[in-house]
């Protein structure tokens, strides 16, 4: 079946250092894929995502590229700050049987001051 | 603009039980999906619904069924309830159903099995 897997599961860097999380899917048919952060408490909150027919898209200090071939999409967090602590999850987005959105197990960032 | 809202924020039930939880999308969007977030994993995807019809299904039982109004609002409704039930349940809407809408959560309700 569908699958997407994430990581690492925990990073830890420090304050204005980069992180990179990393995740593969399984069905070539996916062809969104967001990236959310999910605050305590809080549900998740989309913070970039890229297209299929895109390799690379930056926002500010946040990037992501996509290699389809290899069936492999990353984040990149650029100057990290405290306020970056959080837990991430990549997704992928297909119409396979139907719409669906598969989530990654989620990487837990601490950017440690 | 409201976002994505979700009643109860919280619930307790018992084994065996029944549940109902609600949502209600941001205005303008027809699309509502359900998710459902195990402690420590990220969320599974339980349905997607559009102008009332079931889009989208996840690897759920029978027990979990879903319903969309005509005012965009869902509901998930949960029978016979397990331990395993005990989750955060997500509701995330969009504008349209397709692959590549961006979905926009809410706070979830937190459903403890006792």
């Amino acid at each position: 079946g569908e699958n997407v897997e994430q990581h690492p599961s925990t990073l830890s860097v420090q304050e204005g250092d980069s992180a990179v999380i990393k995740c593969t899917y399984s069905d070539s048919a996916s062809n969104y894929f967001p990236w959310y952060k999910q605050e305590l408490g809080k549900g998740p909150q989309l913070i970039i995502d890229i297209r299929s027919n895109v390799g690379e898209k930056k926002d500010q200090r946040i990037a992501v590229t996509l290699n389809k071939t290899a069936k492999h999409f990353s984040l990149h967090i650029t100057e990290t700050q405290p306020e970056d602590s959080a837990v991430y999850f990549c997704a992928a987005s297909m119409s396979t049987g139907g719409f669906k959105t598969i989530f990654g197990a989620g990487t837990r960032l601490f950017v440690k001051a | 603009d409201a976002g994505v809202t979700q009643s109860p924020t919280h619930l307790i039930k018992t084994r065996g039980q029944h549940v109902t939880l609600r949502c209600s999308p941001i205005s303008g969007h027809k699309s509502v999906s359900w998710y459902q977030q195990v402690l420590g994993q990220g969320p599974q995807f339980i349905f997607q619904y559009y102008e009332k019809e079931e889009r989208g299904r996840g690897n759920f039982p029978d027990r979990f069924s879903a319903r969309q109004f005509p005012n965009y609002s869902s509901e998930l409704n949960v029978n016979a309830l397990l331990l395993g039930d005990s989750a955060l349940y997500l509701c995330a809407s969009s504008s349209v159903p397709g692959v590549q809408e961006t979905q926009y959560f809410g706070p979830g309700t937190r459903l403890l099995v006792l």
